[in-house]
């Protein structure tokens, strides 16, 4: 069975800058998985941020960057907002079937 | 205005049967790929199956898989998710999702319909 794991929990100032990592185990994140990241807040559905590795959607902030690095996905916010405290969740693609990433919860402290 | 509105959701025993339903407008429903994804409780989403624009592939997750069914009809601007046998672990809101393309997932999603599994 496929995993996808992410940081738990991350902590950050307003105004700094915070990078989450989607890691698979089967091994190292390509393009090739397709890696989309959205944000949940709570008691909402979630919102699509980052399509194919770094491509943004039209209402995605411009602090909001997504990369590969390491052999995960990253999703970089620079530029914290306080509305940016939500859950991340990065999504990959395996032969046509998707797996959700564990989530990351990230607190604008 | 592009709307997904799922239904079909409510309280089942273990073992039960359901049909999800999720209406969509505002796009060319018969040219995207559709997906259900779940969200237990207090959980993390999970992605459940998928179907393209002519119904031609179709992805489960293993969880799901010999259990659940994922359809869809053009015609009706409206895709399905049968769910057989259900267990308490599939008690979750399940919402239908758009995908734009291959490479964008979840362009737009409905608010979700929760379904409930317990004796």
């Amino acid at each position: 069975q496929t995993v996808v794991t992410q940081e738990p929990s991350l902590t950050v100032s307003p105004g700094g800058t915070v990078t989450l990592t989607c890691a698979s185990s089967t091994g190292a994140v390509t393009s090739g998985y397709y890696p989309n990241w959205f944000q949940q807040k709570p008691g909402q559905a979630p919102r699509a941020l980052i399509y194919s590795t770094s491509n943004k959607h039209s209402w995605t902030p411009a602090r909001f960057s997504g990369s590969l690095l390491g052999g995960k996905a990253a999703l970089t916010l620079s530029g914290v907002q306080p509305e940016d405290e939500a859950e991340y969740y990065c999504l990959l693609y395996y032969g046509g079937a998707g797996v959700f990433g564990t989530g990351t919860k990230v607190t604008v402290l | 205005e592009v709307q997904l509105v799922e239904s079909g959701g409510g309280l089942v025993k273990p073992g039960g049967s359901l049909r999800l339903s999720c209406a969509a407008s505002g796009f060319t429903f018969s040219s995207y790929s559709m997906n259900w994804v779940r969200q237990a409780p207090g959980k993390g989403l999970e992605w459940v199956s998928s179907i393209s624009s002519s119904s031609s592939y179709i992805y489960y997750a293993d969880s799901v898989k010999g259990r659940f069914t994922i359809s869809r009809d053009n015609a009706k601007n409206s895709l399905y998710l049968q769910m057989n046998s259900l267990r308490a672990e599939d008690t979750a809101v399940y919402y239908c999702a758009r995908d734009l393309n291959i490479a964008a997932a979840g362009y737009d999603w409905g608010q979700g319909t929760l379904v409930t599994v317990s004796s």
